[in-house]
């Protein structure tokens, strides 16, 4: 499978536990995106690398979250101290930059309930 | 801030009728990407359209663009159970992330 691929796909945790999530990319997509979805919702962006640079952060984004993409590849959504509502569905897309289409392919989502 | 808008929420259709949802925004878009959410699944892209009152084809949907390129409509002619699933509008910064509309849910009822 050369699609975007995240783990773990499910996580329930207790509040104040630390999380990390993996987001592997399509390998030859330069750029990667951090989403999150609650239900019933549209997903909300968080971060977005270009290779290993991350260029934007949501002021959304609580000092609680913290993003990785160290090699340029594979990135890591870290979440300190979770809360209640950080419970949601947390989505990484990649594309490649220089398309015309620019389409994001997003991965099947890592699903976090905290408990 | 920006507000991306659709309509409706949600939508209930016998199969073979036609379904359209419309993407309103309070600001003016820059390009919008239009993508489909199946149930339990993840957003999977439809298509993307950057010209003032583009119209776009795919089989059975038409996309539109608006020509102050404020709004936007996805359009299915005769809907099949297939075709159930979430439709996002989103509106693709100039840093390249994307702003998700509310989406609209579209049951097929065969």
């Amino acid at each position: 499978d050369t699609g975007v691929s995240q783990n773990p796909r499910h996580k329930i945790t207790k509040r104040g536990q630390n999380v990390t999530f993996r987001c592997d990319p399509i390998s030859e997509h330069n750029r990667l995106y951090w989403y999150r979805q609650t239900l019933g919702q549209g997903p909300e962006f968080l971060t977005y690398f270009q290779n290993e640079a991350q260029l934007e952060k949501s002021r959304l984004l609580s000092d609680r979250f913290s993003a990785e993409r160290p090699k340029g590849s594979f990135s890591t959504l870290e979440i300190q101290r979770t809360e209640q509502g950080d419970s949601a569905m947390y989505l990484c897309a990649s594309s490649l930059s220089g398309t015309l289409r620019n389409e994001q392919y997003f991965g099947p989502g890592t699903r976090l309930t905290v408990t | 801030g920006q507000q991306v808008m659709q309509i409706p929420q949600y939508q209930h259709v016998q199969e073979g009728e036609d379904f359209t949802t419309y993407c309103n925004s309070s600001t003016t878009l820059s390009n919008i990407q239009w993508y489909k959410q199946r149930p339990g699944g993840h957003p999977v892209f439809l298509i993307q359209l950057v010209k003032s009152g583009e119209v776009k084809k795919q089989k059975r949907l038409t996309f539109q663009f608006g020509e102050a390129k404020k709004n936007s409509s996805l359009h299915i002619t005769a809907t099949q159970t297939t075709d159930v699933g979430t439709y996002f509008c989103a509106d693709q910064t100039g840093a390249n992330n994307l702003f998700f509309g509310t989406g609209t849910r579209l049951t097929v009822i065969p």
